[in-house]
């Protein structure tokens, strides 16, 4: 399978704990995405990588979230500290490439629950 | 004002039938746009990007209007098949800008 791929696909974890979820995206594309879906609503961005560069981040990544994209191959996300409203399914994208692509590709998500 | 709104759902609609889905965005800048088909549980694939001339792919027509900043989809001779939630979704930089995503709408085509 050559898609976007995220690890776990879903984790249980209680209030306080801290969380880590991997993205490994598309082998040539040099953007990747982390986006973020609760229920009932379209996804909401949260922060974006070109190659190992982060270039934005949402209000919504507040101080308890952090990325990295260390090689610009795959990425984590960390979330320190969790609440029950960081339950939610984390969805990564990736994009570009050779082709210069603009089409986001989507991973099948890490759906968190916070206890 | 969200950024980018669409028709609330859910649309229940029979075997056959046509059926729209209008969505409007709030910033005159949007570069590019598309549609993503979302089923239960899974994550958004792309259907169709959004052309100011529309296009068309098989049973699904896309338009635009720009001056409207209104974005619609139009489904014809709808199958089981099409039951998923429609996301209006627009990109103010493009290329490489974050998604703006519209918060879907639910169709559910019944036999």
């Amino acid at each position: 399978d050559t898609g976007v791929s995220q690890d776990p696909r879903h984790k249980i974890t209680k209030r306080g704990q801290n969380v880590t979820f991997r993205c490994d995206p598309i082998s040539e594309h040099n953007r990747l995405y982390w986006y973020r879906q609760t229920l009932g609503q379209g996804p909401e961005f949260l922060t974006y990588f070109q190659n190992e560069a982060q270039l934005e981040k949402s209000r919504l990544l507040s101080d308890r979230f952090s990325a990295e994209r260390p090689k610009g191959s795959f990425s984590t996300l960390e979330i320190q500290r969790t609440e029950q409203g960081d339950s939610a399914m984390y969805l990564c994208a990736s994009s570009g490439g050779l082709a210069g692509g603009d089409t986001q590709y989507f991973g099948p998500g890490t759906r968190l629950t916070v206890l | 004002r969200k950024e980018v709104e669409q028709d609330p759902g859910p649309f229940n609609v029979p075997e056959g039938a046509t059926v729209a889905f209008n969505c409007t965005y709030s910033n005159s800048a949007s570069q590019s746009f598309f549609w993503y088909r979302q089923d239960c549980r899974k994550e958004p694939k792309l259907l169709m990007s959004v052309y100011s001339s529309g296009n068309e792919d098989g049973r699904f027509t896309a338009q635009l209007n720009r001056a409207s900043q209104y974005i619609s989809l139009l489904i014809r001779d709808s199958k089981l098949s099409d039951s998923a939630t429609y996301l209006c979704v627009v990109n103010i930089i493009a290329p490489g800008g974050k998604l703006i995503f519209g918060q879907g709408t639910e169709l559910s085509v019944k036999p």
